[in-house]
């Protein structure tokens, strides 16, 4: 059974950095994409960055050059480095994965505050 | 980026009606057309993929229709659990785009 399972969310203030790591079973990050897409309080969801199995990245032009995407693959597990954060960068971040172009999997969310 | 507009933003509805919730995109997406299920404090859920495909699991009552710019995500018979909210998503290109969400209500 396929799981992911995010961490690191909390307060942190505009300029801040943070890491969200998603710990994935039942596949391997190596073999797979992994997503990360975020939805601000009761707002729509909005894509965020995606490594693909065979390492290419890609960012949202808002997130582009504050937010790094790694993995580390002895760990199965995602990372999501936000540096710079600002005000508008909270929302809950969820961990995603599928096969395709259809996200199948979801972790259960994190939740990322950027406030003073 | 691709633009995706989904039409209601909102709708109320009684068990058993037939629900029609349409995506557009700005350009065209091919079959490349996603649907979702977001209940109220859940991750959302894949209901359709590739525009018509019914995920593992799904409930034959959803189904899904259209290519190109145009799509269609149809309930036939509303069940208690089917209140949420939906949202389109296109994979045809970087980067992945949401339409907005249309959220079913209780009429």
């Amino acid at each position: 059974e396929v799981q992911l399972v995010e961490s690191g969310g909390g307060l942190v203030q505009p300029g801040g950095s943070l890491r969200l790591s998603c710990a994935a079973s039942g596949f391997t990050v190596s073999s797979n994409y992994v997503t990360w897409v975020r939805q601000a309080p009761g707002k729509g969801l909005e894509w965020v960055s995606v490594i693909y199995g065979d390492g290419r990245i890609n960012y949202a032009d808002s997130v582009k050059g504050r937010f790094t995407i790694s993995r580390d693959n002895s760990k199965n597990t995602v990372y999501l480095l936000m540096s710079s954060l600002r005000t508008e960068d909270t929302a809950v971040y969820y961990c995603a994965s599928g096969v395709y172009s259809a996200i199948d999997y979801w972790g259960q969310g994190t939740l990322v505050t950027v406030s003073s | 980026d691709i633009q995706m507009t989904q039409s209601p933003s909102s709708l109320s509805a009684s068990v058993g009606d037939r629900v029609t919730i349409t995506c557009r995109a700005s350009q065209t997406v091919s079959s490349y057309l996603n649907w979702y299920q977001q209940r109220l404090g859940k991750a959302p859920k894949l209901l359709i993929y590739t525009a018509s495909n019914l995920q593992s699991g799904v409930p034959s009552r959803f189904s899904g229709s259209g290519s190109g710019t145009d799509f269609t995500l149809t309930i036939s018979s509303l069940q208690p659990e089917d209140f949420a909210t939906y949202y389109c998503q296109q994979s045809y290109s970087t980067p992945p785009t949401f339409g907005q969400g249309t959220t079913v209500e209780i009429k």
